[in-house]
């Protein structure tokens, strides 16, 4: 089955660095790819929307600039936040699909807990 | 705006018995729903789709139903098992449209 591969599982930085998580789709060509953001005993919240070769649409209230989404190949995708604060620690999430949901479903990376010290 | 409400935080359930988990969206009328099993510290598990010209769709020991009408999906767990013990979560979604997700319901099977 569908596989997405999420690097790194856990990461610990320094306040003021930049943090980059990448999410791969292993054996099938995703489109779309999303990023998640999920704090403890809360919901999976959706931050934004990544399509290959454009530019991400990010939901509202998440900043582009400190969130930067890059999705340059059919298998990568990757999320950098920059100059992380420890209020961006928490679990991030990847999912990828490659084509319409009712017809390949989404696959989810298996999580990257950040903590910004 | 779009919400998902799922029956409750937690439901704790003997082991054997059916485990029944409801998931009610407002605001949106999703093509197809699915269900995701998510463990601590582990991203989610697609379990289930169904479509919305589907009412009822299995898998092993699991059911999910989906009524458009009511605007709700039911989520049943037959002979539940210790190792069933999760957190489920509901997305309702369409086509290419982003997959929101309710807060989930943590099962919790007691032996």
């Amino acid at each position: 089955g569908a596989v997405v591969s999420q690097h790194p599982s856990w990461v610990i930085c320094k306040s003021g660095t930049s943090v980059k998580i990448e999410c791969r789709s292993l054996d099938f060509q995703a489109t779309t790819m999303f990023w998640y953001r999920q704090f403890p005993k809360q919901s999976l919240m959706l931050m934004a929307t990544s399509n290959e070769g454009s530019k991400a649409t990010y939901e509202q209230g998440v900043e582009k600039d400190k969130f930067l989404i890059n999705h340059a190949s059919l298998t990568l995708s990757t999320l950098t936040v920059t100059s992380a604060h420890p209020e961006d620690s928490s679990f991030y999430i990847c999912s990828a699909t490659a084509g319409p949901g009712q017809n390949y479903g989404y696959t989810f990376g298996s999580g990257t807990r950040l903590t910004v010290v | 705006s779009q919400k998902i409400e799922q029956n409750s935080e937690a439901l704790n359930i003997q082991e054997g018995k059916t485990a029944t988990l409801t998931c009610n969206y407002t605001n949106y009328s999703p093509a197809y729903l699915q269900w995701y099993r998510q463990d601590p510290g582990r991203g989610p598990v697609f379990l289930l789709l169904i479509r919305e010209n589907e009412k009822e769709k299995r898998k092993e020991r699991l059911k999910v139903t989906f009524d458009t009408t009511l605007k709700q999906s039911l989520f049943h767990i037959t002979a539940s098992q210790p190792a069933d013990s999760a957190t489920y979560l509901c997305a309702p979604a369409g086509g290419y449209q982003k997959v929101t997700f309710g807060i989930g319901t943590k099962l919790q099977v007691i032996p």
